[in-house]
């Protein structure tokens, strides 16, 4: 099986911050990654698919980039409804697909 | 635009079959392209795949849990569901449904919570 692991687990920032997540894999998985944004209470929300496309009416601040093992979730400057939890998600195995364990977002 | 919502008990026991319903609107799941699946996400916890099926039944499904599940889909009634049995208290968490195209989930529903308890 191929696992996922994010860093940092939570962070706080401030807003108008950038913020970076990262995400590996424990294998090259070529640009087979999503990321998802969950809000608390709610369900997760697609924001970037094939590791760097951003997902239609997703505000531009949020990017994605890496291939093979290491990705890079970045907001550019951190707003206040960015409050959320963020995963990946990969897709090189399919159907067995697998999410990293989360990276909570906080406002300091 | 295409919308799911989970339906079914929000208490089952240990040792019985948690069952639960997704209806999806805005769009047929007949049509293809798309397969449909369950997401599970234990309380304060990560996300985890269930399975998913296509309109013509063909499933695939977490080899954790392949043993313990079925899922089914009824075009007539534009529903796919999820059955669990055996349920523990392990299996407790809020349960999601979500359209994907076999590399992404989205969109999602708003997720229904599972107890399981006596």
């Amino acid at each position: 099986d191929i696992q996922m692991t994010q860093s940092p687990s939570s962070l706080s920032a401030s807003v108008g911050d950038r913020v970076t997540i990262t995400c590996q894999a424990s294998q090259d998985i070529s640009n087979y990654l999503n990321w998802y944004q969950q809000k608390p209470g709610k369900a997760p929300k697609l924001l970037i698919y094939d590791a760097s496309n951003l997902e239609t009416g997703v505000p531009s601040r949020f990017s994605g980039s890496g291939s093979g093992t290491d990705f890079t979730f970045t907001i550019s400057s951190l707003q206040p409804e960015d409050i959320a939890t963020y995963y990946c998600q990969q897709y090189d195995n399919l159907p067995m697909v697998t999410f990293g364990p989360g990276t909570k977002v906080d406002i300091k | 635009q295409v919308q799911l919502q989970e339906s079914g008990p929000g208490l089952v026991k240990p040792s019985q079959t948690l069952s639960l319903t997704c209806t999806v609107s805005g769009g047929s799941i007949s049509s293809g392209g798309y397969y449909w699946s369950w997401i599970r996400q234990h309380p304060g916890k990560g996300l985890e795949w269930i399975g998913y099926i296509y309109y013509s039944g063909s499933t695939y499904y977490n080899p954790s849990l392949k043993s313990r599940v079925t899922i089914s889909v009824d075009t007539s009634k534009n529903q796919f569901s999820l059955k669990l049995s055996s349920v523990t208290a392990a299996d407790t968490a809020v349960y999601y449904c979500a359209s994907t195209s076999g590399n992404w989930f989205d969109p999602w529903g708003q997720g229904t919570l599972v107890t399981v308890s006596s």
